[in-house]
């Protein structure tokens, strides 16, 4: 069985300081990765995702996010944090039994930007 | 450009009643899923199907319905609303993969039993 785990609920950040939300995940085969983001009211965004090619993912918006097999972690990093980052971030995996593309979700990390 | 709908967007709906979530895209993908997306739960998997006439159950199928007539729709029907669905439900699609493909999402319907 696959599984996801945010390791925090909540990050608090100040605008132009830099982001990082935690992801560590379980999978028996070799897995896909996504990062969604989700704005207020609105539906799901992929932020950007790993399907085992390059390790160091580069997303939309700045974010990028590296995959480390050693470590089961796929961590969201942004250099810069801008107001307009403030959403419900998910990490979300997909392994390769999933003939049929279903998708784990992690419960979710609500990021919040001070001016 | 192509795009995954919703519809409605709002539902209030009274405990008992049949309500029907409607779903379509225009990505022509084979899959479709329905979430549901509660506070301190993520996203749960409702339903989801792999193409015409296919439908599975996810981990919380319970109370729900789906049925797959076409490429591009893939309604929900809640056949005896209670007050525990009470929830925001996305729709989402992917292409058939092997499990590499990223799924598409719809703005999502919030739906109120009361």
């Amino acid at each position: 069985a696959q599984s996801v785990t945010q390791l925090d609920s909540h990050v608090s950040v100040s605008e132009g300081t830099p982001v990082l939300l935690r992801c560590n995940y379980s999978s028996s085969y070799s897995p896909s990765l996504f990062w969604y983001v989700q704005h207020p009211n609105k539906g799901l965004q992929l932020l950007l995702k790993y399907t085992s090619a390059a390790t160091l993912v580069k997303g939309i918006n700045g974010f990028e996010a590296e995959f480390k097999k050693s470590e089961t972690s796929f961590h969201l990093t942004k250099p810069s944090a801008h107001m307009s980052d403030a959403a419900e971030y998910f990490c979300v995996v997909s392994d390769l039994r999933n003939a049929g593309n279903m998708l784990t979700f992690g419960g979710g990390t609500r990021l919040m930007v001070k001016p | 450009d192509a795009e995954i709908t919703q519809s409605p967007r709002h539902k209030i709906t009274e405990t008992g009643r049949q309500v029907t979530l409607a779903c379509h895209q225009t990505w022509n993908h084979n899959n479709m899923f329905w979430y549901r997306q509660d506070l301190g739960h993520g996203l749960r998997l409702i339903h989801y199907s792999y193409g015409v006439q296919d439908t599975n159950k996810g981990e919380v199928s319970d109370g729900y319905s789906v049925s797959r007539s076409n490429t591009e729709d893939l309604p929900l029907t809640l056949e005896s609303a209670a007050s525990s669905q009470t929830s925001v439900y996305f729709c989402a699609s992917s292409e058939r993969s092997s499990g590499r493909g990223e799924q598409f999402f719809g703005p999502g319907t919030r739906l109120t039993v009361l």
